[in-house]
């Protein structure tokens, strides 16, 4: 079956530091990929998405580009801040007669320290 | 414009109670997802509804959770006699109508503590 494979964390930074969340997939199908971002106590959020090989997505200063040849879909940010401290989910969708249900990673918990 | 709305946020219940949720999608969509997280976990997909009609129910035990998209109203998951194990965080989200990439709105989920 579909599956998301993120890393571990927490990961804990400090203001102004370079961020990498490191995510693989395994899919039956051609998906589409998306990073979620959840704030404590909070729904998800959509972050970015990409649709197709080779495709980068990108907001608010993160970007993730879809790279089939690794099935890969790294999330960066060049320079993190306290405000982004959250938990993010990389997740991907096969649209079927099922609609566009999302698989999940597990999660990656970020801190961002003064 | 309101997004996704859940309720309750927070929901307390004994075992063997029976636990209600509701999510109102937001306004013009009529695709609703349910989706499960339970403790320093993902979310799991549980159920698929369009109204009126279940699509995809494979996420969903095959006792005492039920779903529900009606006509006219918000949808509903109900669990029959919880258990200590149903006690996660369960979100909706919703969206148009599916396609290459399309996006879902999340509520912000009904915490559910069995106890």
């Amino acid at each position: 079956g579909d599956s998301v494979t993120q890393m571990e964390g927490p990961v804990t930074l400090s203001e102004e530091a370079f961020l990498t969340i490191n995510c693989t997939y395994t899919a039956t199908g051609y998906p589409s990929l998306f990073w979620y971002v959840q704030y404590p106590g909070e729904g998800l959020q959509l972050l970015l998405k990409a649709t197709k090989a080779d495709d980068k997505g990108s907001n608010k200063g993160f970007e993730a580009t879809y790279r089939k040849e690794t099935t890969s879909f790294h999330l960066e940010k060049g320079s993190v801040q306290v405000s982004d401290s959250a938990v993010y989910f990389c997740a991907l969708s096969i649209l079927t007669g099922g609609g566009n249900k999302l698989t999940f990673g597990t999660g990656t918990q970020l801190k961002v320290e003064l | 414009n309101a997004g996704v709305m859940q309720n309750p946020r927070h929901l307390v219940r004994r075992r063997g109670q029976e636990a209600r949720l509701r999510c109102s999608p937001m306004k013009g969509h009529s695709h609703v997802y349910w989706y499960r997280q339970l403790p320093e976990e993902g979310l799991k997909f549980m159920v698929y509804l369009q109204k009126e009609n279940i699509i995809d129910e494979s996420g969903m035990p095959k006792e005492r959770f039920s779903a529900e998209f009606p006509k006219e109203g918000p949808s509903i998951l109900r669990i029959q006699q919880v258990v200590r194990g149903d006690s996660a965080a369960y979100f909706c989200a919703s969206s148009q109508n599916p396609g290459q990439g399309s996006e879902a709105f999340f509520g912000q989920g009904t915490r559910l503590t069995v106890v």
